[in-house]
Parts: C-alpha cells; sequence; structure tokens
C-alpha cells in the first residue's frame, strides 16, 4: 500500500531556511516522478517542484532560485529545501505520487515574525 | 504557462440530481506521447486532495462510477450522474502535460 509522509513544515522567520521531508512507502520513488504542492490558507493548489525519475527537476517560478527538491533512494525520501522564506511560502506542503494519485497528508509551514 | 478555468465555481444542487463542472485550458493538453494528461480531483476541509479521474476519463481506484470525465483538446468535463450527501467539497481539475503543472480555481459543490 503506498503511504507518504511528510515532515518538517514549522514556523519560521521570513529569509530563513526550512527542509521538508516526505518518506515514501509501498513504491519505489525513483522509480515515479514525485512533487510537492502547496496550499496557502483558504486558497486553490499549486504545483511548486517535481523530481522525475531520471533525476531531472523543475520548479515553479515562484519558488525557482529559492526552493530545491531532492531524494535519497536509500531511504527512499524526497526532501524540499526551502530557502529565503517569504510571507508567501505559508501553505501546506504535499508530497505527491507521480500523476496526483497519491498525496500525503501535508505539513504546515507558516512563514512570520 | 498553461492557465486552467472551471465553471462555476460554486455549485449547489439537489441530492440525487445530476451536477457537471466545466474545465478549459489555455492551450491543447495533448502530451507528444499522445495522452491527455487531465484529471479531477476533490477535496474535503482539512483533508488532502483525493484523485478521481485521470487522463481525462478514467477513474481511479476506488472511485464510483457515478463520476465520469470526458472532453478533449482544451475542453473537459467532470459529471457526477446522482449527487450524494458524501460528495460535497471542492472539485479541481488539473493538468500534467506540460510543467509548471497546474490546476483549475476549484469549484465548490454543496448541498441545496
Amino acid at each position: 500500500e503506498v503511504h507518504l509522509v511528510e515532515s518538517g513544515g514549522g514556523l519560521i522567520q521570513p529569509g530563513g531556511s526550512l527542509r521538508l521531508s516526505c518518506a515514501a512507502s509501498g513504491f519505489t520513488v525513483s522509480s515515479n516522478y514525485m512533487s510537492w504542492v502547496r496550499q496557502a490558507p483558504g486558497k486553490g493548489l499549486e504545483w511548486v517542484s517535481v523530481i522525475y525519475s531520471g533525476g531531472s527537476t523543475d520548479y515553479g517560478d515562484s519558488v525557482k532560485g529559492r526552493f530545491t527538491i531532492s531524494r535519497d533512494t536509500s531511504k527512499n525520501t524526497v526532501y524540499l529545501q526551502m530557502n529565503s522564506l517569504r510571507a508567501e511560502d505559508t501553505a501546506v506542503y504535499y508530497c505527491v505520487k507521480t500523476g496526483g494519485g497519491y498525496w500525503g497528508q501535508g505539513t504546515l509551514v507558516t512563514v512570520s515574525s | 504557462d498553461i492557465v486552467m478555468t472551471q465553471t462555476p465555481l460554486s455549485s449547489p444542487v439537489t441530492l440525487g440530481q445530476p451536477a457537471s463542472i466545466s474545465c478549459r485550458s489555455s492551450q491543447s493538453l495533448v502530451h507528444s506521447d499522445g495522452n491527455t494528461y487531465l484529471s479531477w480531483l476533490k477535496q474535503r476541509p482539512g483533508q488532502p486532495p483525493r484523485l478521481l479521474i485521470h487522463k481525462i476519463s478514467n477513474r481511479f481506484s476506488g472511485v464510483p462510477d457515478r463520476f465520469s470525465g470526458s472532453g478533449a483538446g482544451t475542453d473537459f468535463t467532470l459529471k457526477i450522474s446522482r449527487v450524494e450527501a458524501e460528495d460535497v467539497g471542492v472539485y479541481y481539475c488539473m493538468q500534467t502535460t506540460q510543467f509548471p503543472y497546474s490546476f483549475g480555481q476549484g469549484t465548490k459543490l454543496e448541498i441545496k
């Protein structure tokens, strides 16, 4: 059975950094494309980043140059390193497998002073 | 970037009656591999989204057959044949044909 468990969210000051983790089970992350999608409070969904099975990555314009997606195949885990955080990055961050078939429960990131 | 536009944004429906949501993309969602990566998701408050339909019309595992998807190119529709109380929530269309992947604004389905 597929499970995705996010962790690493919390309250952080503007300009700070956080690393989110997504521990996967029931499948191999390196054989799928894995994504991070976020949802600001009361708002819609925004695709943040994706890492493809071959290892290449893509980023939304709002996070390009600040966020980095990566994976550790030995831990079957995907990461999102978030630097230079802004108030507008406040959101629940979801880890998503492939084309949206499986989502984690999400982890809340709050950027505020 | 591909912009996804849903209509209506709110849909009050009567239990047992059909419901329909439209989604239009700003450009064709036909991928170079011939597939059209248009999906529909449903989200309830406090919950992550759940995939209902992928590649226009394919129901995901466990999705009731009262949900159906149709369309082609840039125009797509999600239909619920007979709305049940558990169908309330926000419905999103999503394209994963071209990055940045994108979502519609969401349609809130509520019971009259």
